[in-house]
């Protein structure tokens, strides 16, 4: 059974630039989430999928998009960069969208803008 | 609206110690109470959860918590710390449309020999 895998695992942007995450969800897992966590903070929610659609969104502004392709692997993207967007973006997958079960995590992706 | 305080961020103790990582939450709706670990350079890890049923919940590693409701509390322990239990320790709650975890800042746990 393959696990959560992201990529890149480091990445340095430059302000106002575009960034692509990649999440390959583990296998036989429908859903997949996406969270932001800041140095020194919690994971904050950015937007789930669910079967190639949006299923929930959190605060985030409107250059925050995704999307999920029909093996359950999925995008985060990231327009005009900003400094504060610099943090560890966390890919988890489950097996259905409800929050009642476990997510299973990737390794994450840390991302730097300068 | 839901909401997770976890007091102390950062939490120190001697190898063969009890670990006590303390976690208080808010909830306009029954509860799912998680505990997440995550260790250097790694994605989080679920350790336990609270659903429903006994309010003792058993998990990996030796850990346990104790879901209080009269006190909102999830506080995570472990009889006796090990050198491998060093690491960030999150507790989290559902959403109230269980679409989301909302998350506590994490507790960062120091083992020392």
């Amino acid at each position: 059974e393959t696990g959560v895998t992201q990529s890149p695992t480091h990445l340095i942007k430059t302000r106002g630039q575009q960034v692509t995450l990649r999440c390959s969800s583990q296998s036989g897992h429908n859903t997949v989430s996406w969270y932001q966590q800041a140095l020194g903070q919690g994971p904050q929610f950015i937007f789930q999928y669910y079967r190639e659609e949006e299923n929930g969104r959190g605060n985030f502004p409107p250059r925050f998009s995704g999307l999920q392709f029909p093996n359950y692997s999925s995008e985060l993207n990231v327009n005009a960069l900003e400094l504060d967007d610099s943090a560890l973006y966390l890919c988890a997958s489950s097996p259905d969208p409800l929050t009642t079960g476990e997510l299973f995590f990737g390794e994450g992706s840390r991302l730097t803008v300068l | 609206a839901q909401s997770v305080t976890q007091l102390g961020s950062h939490v120190s103790v001697s190898e063969g110690a009890l670990v006590l990582l303390r976690c208080n939450y808010s909830s306009s709706v029954p509860p799912y109470l998680f505990w997440y670990v995550q260790y250097p350079n790694q994605g989080l890890q679920l350790l336990l959860k609270y659903t429903t049923g006994a309010s003792l919940v058993k998990g990996i590693n030796g850990f346990e918590a104790e879901f209080k409701k009269s006190e909102t509390s999830f506080h995570l322990t472990k009889p006796s710390a090990h050198m491998s239990d060093a690491a960030e320790y999150f507790c989290a709650v559902n959403a109230g449309n269980n679409r989301k975890l909302i998350w506590g800042l994490g507790t960062s746990l120091a083992v020392n020999p």
